[in-house]
């Protein structure tokens, strides 16, 4: 079956941890983006990659880091240095940048 | 700054009757523009789109109309169901216009509709 898989869906961390959520695609997409939902505030983009080993920051990207090392794959570190980094993180793609965006099931992340 | 806004947090609505959900934009560069549907711990899916070069476009039961002078655009359901009750979201990205909004798509905060039988 074509479609997105992020991993976990459900995350515990102690304040202060890194953590990496994933994200796998097969749609053969060249796009991939990663956004954040917050009660209230919809969807907000953090990282975008429009094609391997190349990615831009969105428009929260502080206390985030990702790698495009396959195109396949577009994981995302949520960092210690990120204040408020407990969300729902869902991660999407599209045929090309700026086209129609497919979605995950997103990976709620709680840290403690 | 909060490019796209969506002003109604919630909408209630009979089942049979119609739903009208409203978005307004600022940003003059964006030419094209979509409505998403979510379901709670699920990821959104599209629902339908509009390109600027359009006033109204039609799928269904689902209407999505474009004011781009009043940079407003919004999504008519009718009739409504109450599987339709979801959190709607609008989106709008810049593709033609290019400038810092190409590649990136806008959201909109959410409309939960809630349709009752």
């Amino acid at each position: 079956d074509g479609g997105i898989t992020q991993s976990p869906k459900y995350l515990f961390r102690k304040e202060g941890q890194n953590v990496t959520l994933s994200c796998e695609q097969n749609l053969n997409h060249d796009a991939m983006y990663w956004y954040r939902q917050d009660p209230g505030q919809g969807l907000r983009l953090i990282y975008y990659s429009q094609i391997v080993n190349d990615f831009q920051k969105g428009d929260i990207a502080e206390g985030y880091s990702v790698s495009r090392e396959k195109k396949e794959s577009f994981p995302l570190t949520v960092t210690s240095a990120q204040k408020n980094p407990t969300a729902f993180y869902l991660c999407a793609t599209s045929r090309v940048l700026a086209g129609e965006l497919f979605f995950g099931e997103g990976s709620r992340l709680t840290v403690l | 700054d909060q490019q796209v806004k969506q002003n109604s947090p919630s909408l209630s609505v009979q089942e049979g009757r119609i739903s009208i959900l409203n978005c307004d934009y600022t940003n003059s560069m964006f030419d094209y523009f979509l409505w998403y549907k979510k379901y709670p711990a699920e990821g959104p899916t599209f629902l339908i789109s509009i390109s600027s070069i359009k006033d109204k476009n039609e799928d269904g039961r689902f209407t999505v109309f474009l004011n781009k002078s009043a940079k407003h655009l919004s999504l008519h359901i009718v009739p409504s169901q109450p599987g339709d009750s979801a959190v709607y979201f609008c989106a709008a990205s810049a593709i033609n216009a290019g400038g810092t909004s190409y590649g990136k798509l806008t959201f909109g905060q959410g409309t939960i509709l809630t349709v009752h039988p």
